[in-house]
């Protein structure tokens, strides 16, 4: 089945503090792909990234970085020193390529809160 | 390009009316997403088209619930009747392609039904 799992329902973190955002995802598919997408206060959703599952390189982008682990079916977020400006939801969503391929199903978030 | 276009941003009804909510894609994608979004539940994938054609509305929550896409550049999500547990933020997403590439979302209709 797919799923995704995001198990911090809510994290609070003080600004300049490091936090990371845990995601497990369960498939059946060996290709699959990995998103992580931003809803701030205003509403919208605001992509962040996409991972594909046959690349496993860590990325990052500024203060954002991203773990992906096949081995524990993880693709975890980590804002090194956090500003207020992240205060957010978080989701992380997955696609599969072979079962379900349209279909972009997402966890039920994890809201940060930073606070000054 | 102006982004999924979604109307209206807020609609307040009473139980029992009809509510349509709309949805104009980004021009040129193919696919075309509407989710719900409670506190509850998180983000909700109700029904979603490929080239106009519903392919999944296994997410649709009931038979009250229905979506058209009568052509590649508008959409609807019908609640016919409404009642109080549909509120929720309802969003429209749009992409070009399939699972790997990028979905775009518009700002949202928040429902609420007295």
């Amino acid at each position: 089945a797919q799923k995704v799992t995001q198990a911090q329902t809510e994290i609070s973190v003080v600004e300049k503090e490091d936090v990371t955002l845990d995601c497990v995802y369960e498939t059946r598919d060996t290709t699959y792909y990995l998103f992580w997408y931003k809803q701030p206060p205003s509403g919208e959703l605001v992509f962040l990234i996409r991972r594909n599952s046959f690349d496993e390189q860590n990325e990052i982008s500024g203060r954002y970085s991203w773990n992906f682990q096949k081995s524990t079916s993880s693709f975890n977020f980590t804002i090194t020193a956090s500003q207020v400006v992240d205060s957010a939801v978080y989701f992380c969503a997955l696609s599969e390529a072979v079962y379900n391929t349209d279909k972009l199903i997402f966890g039920t978030g994890t809201r940060l809160q930073v606070f000054p | 390009d102006a982004g999924v276009i979604q109307s209206p941003r807020h609609e307040v009804t009473e139980m029992g009316q009809e509510v349509t909510l709309r949805c104009k894609p980004i021009s040129g994608h193919d696919y075309l997403f509407w989710y719900r979004q409670t506190m509850m539940r998180g983000l909700e994938l109700l029904i979603y088209f490929n080239n106009n054609v519903p392919i999944d509305d296994s997410g649709m929550p009931e038979d009250r619930f229905s979506a058209k896409m009568p052509n590649a550049s508008f959409s609807t999500l019908k609640i016919q009747p409404s009642e109080p547990r549909d509120s929720a933020v309802y969003f429209c997403a749009s992409r070009a392609g399939q699972g790997f590439s990028e979905l775009f979302f518009g700002s949202g209709t928040q429902l609420s039904v007295l």
